[in-house]
């Protein structure tokens, strides 16, 4: 997990504000950038991916950036809600294994 | 049914006990993964089959663990002589490609949380 560096450990963002999220991962060979959204009492659920040969996506109110040459990924939550309130997790994949974030807490206050 | 399936669900065991955790991938999926989440930390990676191939073991802790999946679906995860740093929750996901093109996506199940006392 020491290959994947995520900031903040936590986060409150008002509702309708921005949240932010950002991974640092030190592998080059890593070949698809997805974030996770986990619940408490659940399992881990793809929120939104891109492939490195794409700098931005966009999901509705998901956006991910990515700079290849400084080797980070971000997260960005447009309009945040309430129900966005869980942990956030980069997992990029290199040998054919996810390799997980430490988690970001992100709380959305009303 | 639609879901990865992971039992039980809770589990709790006495220092040195055996215990065996179970996952029921979503049919079709080829790949299959246990990971280990320790209370407030990401997952970690365990092991990786393909099919009924075990292809990556190498986040197994120590050689008390031991994963299987002898015909390509259902796969057990069996921890000998439980320690109390074994505490955790135990993830399954699978996956209907490997590595490749149109998605890694990964399906979690919820998850076994395992107590040892």
């Amino acid at each position: 997990q020491q290959q994947v560096k995520q900031s903040p450990q936590s986060l409150i963002v008002q509702k309708g504000g921005i949240s932010i999220i950002n991974c640092a991962y030190e592998n080059t060979a890593f070949d698809y950038f997805p974030w996770y959204q986990q619940f408490p009492g659940k399992g881990p659920a793809l929120l939104i991916a891109i492939r490195p040969d794409v700098s931005e996506k966009k999901e509705g109110r998901f956006t991910i950036s990515f700079n290849k040459s400084a080797k980070q990924f971000s997260l960005h939550i447009m309009d945040s809600q309430p129900g966005d309130s869980a942990t956030y997790f980069c997992a990029p994949r290199g040998g054919g294994k996810l390799i997980f974030g430490q988690g970001t807490e992100l709380s959305v206050k009303p | 049914g639609a879901g990865v399936s992971q039992s039980p669900r809770y589990k709790v065991a006495k220092r040195g006990q055996d215990v065996a955790l179970r996952c029921d991938p979503i049919s079709g999926h080829v790949s299959l993964f246990w990971y280990q989440q320790a209370l407030g930390q990401g997952p970690e990676f365990l092991t990786y089959f393909q099919n009924e191939a075990q292809l990556d073991k190498s986040g197994l802790p120590s050689d008390r663990f031991f994963a299987e999946r002898p015909e390509g679906s259902v796969s057990t995860l069996k921890i000998q002589r439980t320690q109390q740093e074994d505490s955790a929750v135990y993830l399954c996901a699978s996956s209907l490609v490997v590595g490749g093109t149109k998605t890694g996506e990964l399906f979690f199940g919820e998850g076994s949380r395992l107590t040892v006392l």
